[in-house]
């Protein structure tokens, strides 16, 4: 069966570095997400991206964010400059059409800021 | 704005006992309503959405919309139901999922 895959499972890294989160979301699928749970909060939307380009995004995705499918297959999230606020539980996820039908979530990149 | 409450951290149950798991949402427009199923060490997934009006697993949801509520039922639990539960809400017009804070589900055999 599909699965959206995330690398890393795990990201550790030093405040004020960037890095990018990488995604393979299912092929045939046209819409693809992110999403961040710090621990012990709610799962929180970031992003929505279809057709090239960002359909919605939430108020916590701001300038230090960004999002790029560079070669067809990959979907990645960029923090610029992390703060030690960012270390969270970070979810990719795709579907076939808008919200309403199923999102398949990857397993998710644990990123610890330090 | 769109907010998804489930009130419930923790639910306790015997297997074989009758589950419940709460879900308010308060939004002014039409909600399409999810349940998503994250169990140990696998990733969030859907278990079934108001729309289809189906059983999963033996699990159900009705949408209420006088109580904005859309709570999960199970009449007799299994251990395997054991995972953290979240409530998720998807306005119509926008391509986002609002979650609650999720219920973890604990069946006790």
């Amino acid at each position: 069966e599909p699965e959206v895959t995330q690398t890393p499972s795990h990201q550790v890294t030093q405040m004020g570095q960037e890095v990018i989160l990488r995604c393979v979301p299912i092929s045939n699928h046209l819409y693809f997400y992110w999403y961040r749970q710090i621990l012990g909060q709610k799962v929180e939307f970031l992003v929505s991206f279809y057709n090239n380009e960002i359909s919605e995004k939430s108020e916590i995705f701001d300038d230090q964010f960004s999002v790029e499918r560079p070669d067809g297959s990959n979907f990645t999230l960029k923090i610029r400059s992390t703060k030690l606020e960012d270390s969270a539980m970070y979810f990719c996820a795709s579907s076939t059409d808008r919200v309403g039908t199923e999102a398949f979530f990857g397993q998710g990149t644990r990123l610890t800021v330090v | 704005a769109q907010r998804v409450t489930q009130p419930e951290k923790l639910l306790s149950v015997f297997k074989g006992a009758p589950v419940e798991l709460k879900c308010n949402y308060s939004y002014s427009g039409s909600p399409e309503l999810f349940w998503y199923v994250q169990y140990s060490r696998q990733r969030l997934q859907l278990l079934l959405r108001h729309i289809s009006r189906e059983s999963i697993k033996g699990f159900t949801a009705d949408l209420n919309k006088g109580e904005t509520s859309f709570h999960l039922k199970k009449p007799f639990a299994q251990e395997e139901d054991s995972a953290m539960y979240y409530c998720a809400l998807a306005h119509n017009a926008g391509n986002m999922l609002t979650f609650g804070g999720g219920t973890r589900l604990m069946v006790k055999p």
